[in-house]
């Protein structure tokens, strides 16, 4: 099956401090989505970005599909950005994306103010 | 709308006993998923339907059966729990016109003892 990696494993910020993860994938896909899970352990969508760039306020991603990877950007980080960061993806097989998603080990983010 | 519910929050269970962990979504999307969650682990496909009636194994479905007879509803059965099976579900759906973004339920914390 398809590998999802992230990087880095953990990451410890000062409150206001930027950050990146990484995620590689090694197959091509045609649904990616960057997940933040918080202590609740509630899912929450960031962001739907199989390819391209997208923006939402201080979040945001890339992903550049023909070379397998993408990123998430969080700028002048908060406390409640704390949290495990996910990306998942499924594989392209034949254009059809039906949600079934494997995702990374996860990125673990612990902001102090 | 209320998007992806699921029930309990909670449950423990002794091994061998048997439950239907319950999912429903009104936002009239045709996939469904069912996903684990282990300790410092990403999420594990389990079992997926694209539709009423529609339903197939994913990456670690033993242990557990699923059956989709309305558009709204996807409960995943343990027909003997064993400890193996404590973990954290989450339950998922999107839509055949929404790309696949997949939006996801708050989970059941299960407790095998």
């Amino acid at each position: 099956g398809i590998q999802v990696e992230q990087s880095p494993p953990d990451l410890i910020l000062q409150e206001g401090a930027n950050s990146t993860l990484r995620c590689n994938f090694s197959d091509s896909v045609n649904n990616l989505q960057w997940f933040h899970q918080n202590p609740w352990g509630q899912l929450i969508n960031l962001f739907y970005i199989p390819s391209g760039t997208k923006q939402n306020g201080r979040l945001s991603a890339t992903t550049v599909a023909t070379e397998r990877y993408s990123l998430l950007y969080i700028s002048s980080s908060q406390t409640t950005d704390s949290g495990v960061y996910f990306c998942a993806v499924e594989k392209n097989a034949g254009g059809t994306s039906y949600g079934k998603l494997t995702f990374g080990q996860g990125t673990i983010l612990t902001v102090h103010p | 709308n209320a998007g992806v519910t699921q029930t309990p929050k909670f449950q423990v269970l002794k091994t061998g006993q048997s439950m239907t962990l319950q999912c429903a979504q009104d936002m009239n999307h045709e996939y469904m998923s069912w996903y684990r969650q282990d300790p410092g682990m990403g999420l594990r496909l389990i079992h997926y339907s694209v539709g009423a009636g529609i339903t197939d194994q994913g990456e670690v479905p033993n242990g557990y059966n699923v059956s989709r007879s309305t558009t709204e509803d996807f409960p995943l059965r343990l027909l003997s729990a064993a400890p193996s099976q404590t973990s954290v579900y989450f339950c998922a759906s999107s839509g055949r016109w929404g790309a696949g973004e997949q939006f996801f339920g708050p989970g059941t914390r299960l407790t095998v003892l």
